[in-house]
């Protein structure tokens, strides 16, 4: 069974800096794997998503790398800014027909 | 994009709930998922082509319907406490190998 977790569950850090968001999965032998950003009591928006067959994928600030082998997967934002505070969740898709399953997010707070 | 309606509901124990979502166009698939405060969207089925195809850990009294005009619906009966979360769904067009999921901005549900 399929288990995605997500480490830390929360992160604060200064405007400017560096973000790194961790996914890890139990199975190895996933479909894809999708990196979601979400508002306070708002839906999901994606932010990339990384096929199997692929190391990373990049747009504009961010970053996300996969590596299937040790069940991770990165998300990088660089140069931090407050706009960026919301919940960050990955999720991992084992097979063709959509479902989707997901960790329980890192809540990021950027300060001014 | 995706909607979905309404944005807030309050029921009782034991009431029914019809949530209604409107795809984005041209989709031909339709997930929904459960999200618990603080945890990450659960699986709740998916429809393609209008019929259920996958479920996850949930009862029968969750049931869903998928219309021509690329509409859907979560029915859920006998309503329990528990059932208080945030209810989003998810399109995607299958098939097409890259199979983002674009979801909705959720209905949330309040069981008293």
């Amino acid at each position: 069974k399929q288990e995605v977790t997500q480490i830390p569950a929360a992160l604060s850090v200064p405007e400017g800096e560096n973000l790194v968001l961790n996914c890890s999965f139990t199975d190895s032998a996933i479909y894809n794997l999708q990196w979601f950003r979400q508002d306070p009591g708002k839906g999901l928006t994606s932010l990339l998503l990384i096929q199997s067959s692929q190391r990373e994928q990049t747009s504009g600030r961010l970053n996300a790398s996969l590596d299937k082998s040790s069940g991770r997967s990165t998300l990088y934002i660089a140069a931090s800014q407050p706009g960026d505070s919301a919940t960050y969740l990955c999720a991992v898709r084992s097979d063709s027909w959509g479902k989707l399953q997901f960790g329980a997010g890192t809540q990021v707070v950027v300060t001014p | 994009g995706v909607t979905q309606s309404p944005t807030h509901l309050i029921k009782t124990r034991g009431q029914q709930v019809t949530l209604r979502c409107s795809s984005q166009s041209g989709h031909n698939t339709v997930s929904w998922y459960q999200q618990a405060l603080g945890q990450g969207p659960q699986f709740i089925f998916q429809y393609y082509r209008k019929e259920e195809n996958g479920r996850g850990n949930f009862p029968p009294r969750f049931s869903g319907l998928q219309f021509p005009n690329d509409s859907s619906e979560l029915n859920v009966n006998a309503l329990e406490l528990d059932d208080s979360a945030l209810y989003l769904c998810a399109s995607s067009s299958r098939g097409t190998g890259v199979e983002t999921q674009y979801f909705g901005p959720g209905t949330r549900l309040l069981v008293l």
